[in-house]
C-alpha cells in the first residue's frame, strides 16, 4: 500500500518568514495530493490539493509543487502570519477508492 | 449549522464499556469515513463507507464497529473500550470524484478510564 513520509514534524518560524513542508510516496500509481490545515479544536479543512498532471499549484500565500519523478510534494506558505499557526497534514491517493494515506503531521508555529 | 455534525464532543467512559459516536451530514454526499488521530500518528482510517449499503475496513478497525443508518448518518461503536482507544475521533466525507477532498467533522475526544 501507499506509504507516505511527513517532515519536518515541527516547524518554528518568525512572523514573515516562508514555512515549507515536505512529503514523500511510494506508490507510483497515486494522482491526488491535498493539503489540510487543522487549527487546535477543529477538524483538518482542505487547503489545496494537486493532481498529478500538474506541477505546481498557488492560492494567495500558499503554493504546492510536486515532483512525480522523485515521488515527493511540498507545501510552501509565503509571509507567515501568526494565524497560520497549526498542524498541517498531507496526503497522496490514486485513483479506484480515492482512500487517501496521510503523513503523520507537521506542527507549524508562527512566532509574532 | 455544520456540514459535519459529531457527537459527542468529548466523552470519558470506562474501561468495557460499550460506547457509540454519532456523526451526520449536511453535504449530500455518499462517502463517509471514520478516522482515529493520535498524537505522532497523524490520521488513522478505521471504517469507510460508499453507500448506505456498503461497509469496508480501514487500517485499524480491530475493537471498532460501524453502522450507516442512512445517507447522511453513519455511527461508531466500541464495543468494549479499552484505554488505547482513548483518541480523538473524525468523521469525515466526501463526493464520488473527490474534487473538494474531505470535510471533516470537529471532532470527539474520547478518554477511556
Amino acid at each position: 500500500g501507499e506509504n507516505v513520509e511527513q517532515h519536518p514534524s515541527t516547524l518554528s518560524v518568525q512572523e514573515g518568514d516562508s514555512a515549507v513542508i515536505k512529503c514523500t510516496y511510494s506508490d507510483s500509481a497515486s494522482n491526488y495530493f491535498p493539503w489540510y490545515k487543522q487549527e487546535l479544536g477543529k477538524g483538518p479543512q482542505l487547503i489545496i490539493d494537486i493532481r498529478s498532471n500538474v506541477g505546481e499549484k498557488k492560492d494567495q500565500r500558499i503554493a504546492v509543487t510536486l515532483n512525480k519523478t522523485a515521488k515527493h510534494f511540498s507545501l510552501h506558505i509565503t509571509e507567515t502570519q501568526p494565524e497560520d499557526s497549526a498542524v498541517y497534514f498531507c496526503a497522496a491517493s490514486s485513483g479506484g477508492s480515492y482512500i487517501p494515506t496521510f503523513g503523520r503531521g507537521t506542527s507549524l508555529i508562527v512566532h509574532p | 449549522d455544520a456540514d459535519v455534525t459529531q457527537t459527542p464532543r468529548n466523552r470519558i467512559t470506562k474501561t468495557g464499556k460499550r460506547i457509540m459516536l454519532e456523526c451526520s451530514q449536511t453535504k449530500g454526499h455518499d462517502r463517509m469515513y471514520w478516522y482515529r488521530q493520535d498524537p505522532g500518528l497523524g490520521l488513522r482510517l478505521i471504517y469507510y463507507s460508499f453507500d448506505v449499503k456498503d461497509i469496508n475496513k480501514g487500517e485499524i478497525s480491530d475493537g471498532y464497529s460501524v453502522s450507516r443508518q442512512a445517507q447522511a448518518k453513519f455511527s461508531l461503536s466500541l464495543e468494549s473500550a479499552i484505554p488505547n482507544q482513548t483518541a480523538l475521533y473524525f468523521c469525515a466525507t466526501s463526493d464520488r470524484d473527490r474534487e473538494h477532498g474531505y470535510t471533516f467533522g470537529s471532532g470527539t475526544r474520547l478518554t477511556v478510564v
